[in-house]
């Protein structure tokens, strides 16, 4: 069955560097998301993307962030500025056609700011 | 807009007994409604959905749910749970048009006792 991967599974960076978090969506879906999920709290929507630009974003999704569908398969999250409080689960998830198809999520990459 | 709702953060329960996870949602408009289960240190998984139809659905692992409109809920039910069953249990909600973005309750961690 065609999954959701994410690269790297886990992340550490400086406080202030850049960091990009990288996906790859299933191959026939066309609605792209990442949610971020701190340790021990909910899982938070951040941004959702279709049609090469980006549809909805959370208040969370400030300047800071950015994303980008490089090529036919990538789909990358990426942070400028990296503060403490970034230091969160990242999931990715895809799903299909359809209003009720579920999204597919990637195994997450863990980012650590130190 | 729609919101979800998990009343309990944590459940315990012994092995083979069953298990109700709560979960109710508010919304303008009609929706469809979501399980995700997470095990520890992996991305979430999707254990059934509502769509439309027969209000009872099931879905992996002998988990079912049933879709009550009149109460605004959407309960996980398993007659009799085992040890892997534990994990964190999110229940989700997605409104009905194709940019709606999925939106996850605060999760319930389930655990089961020998």
């Amino acid at each position: 069955e065609p999954e959701v991967t994410q690269t790297p599974s886990h992340q550490v960076t400086q406080m202030g560097q850049e960091v990009i978090l990288r996906c790859v969506p299933i191959s026939n879906h066309l609605y792209f998301y990442w949610y971020r999920q701190i340790l021990g709290q909910k899982v938070e929507f951040l941004v959702s993307f279709y049609n090469n630009e980006i549809s909805e974003k959370s208040e969370i999704f400030d300047d800071q962030f950015s994303v980008e569908r490089p090529d036919g398969s990538n789909f990358t999250l990426k942070i400028r500025s990296t503060k403490l409080e970034d230091s969160a689960m990242y999931f990715c998830a895809s799903r299909g056609e359809g209003l009720g198809s579920p999204l597919h999520f990637g195994n997450g990459t863990r980012l650590t700011v130190t | 807009a729609q919101s979800v709702t998990q009343l309990d953060s944590q459940v315990p329960v012994f092995e083979e007994a069953p298990v109700e996870l709560r979960c109710n949602y508010s919304s303008s408009v009609s929706v469809y409604l979501f399980w995700y289960v997470q095990y520890p240190n992996q991305g979430l998984q999707l254990l059934l959905k509502y769509l439309s139809g027969s209000t009872l659905v099931k879905g992996i692992n002998g988990f079912e749910a049933e879709f009550n409109k009149s109460q605004t809920s959407f309960h996980l039910r398993k007659p009799s749970v085992h040890i892997s069953d534990t994990a964190e249990y999110f229940c989700a909600v997605k409104g009905d048009s194709s940019a709606s973005k999925i939106i996850f309750g605060s999760g319930t961690r389930l655990s089961i006792r020998p």
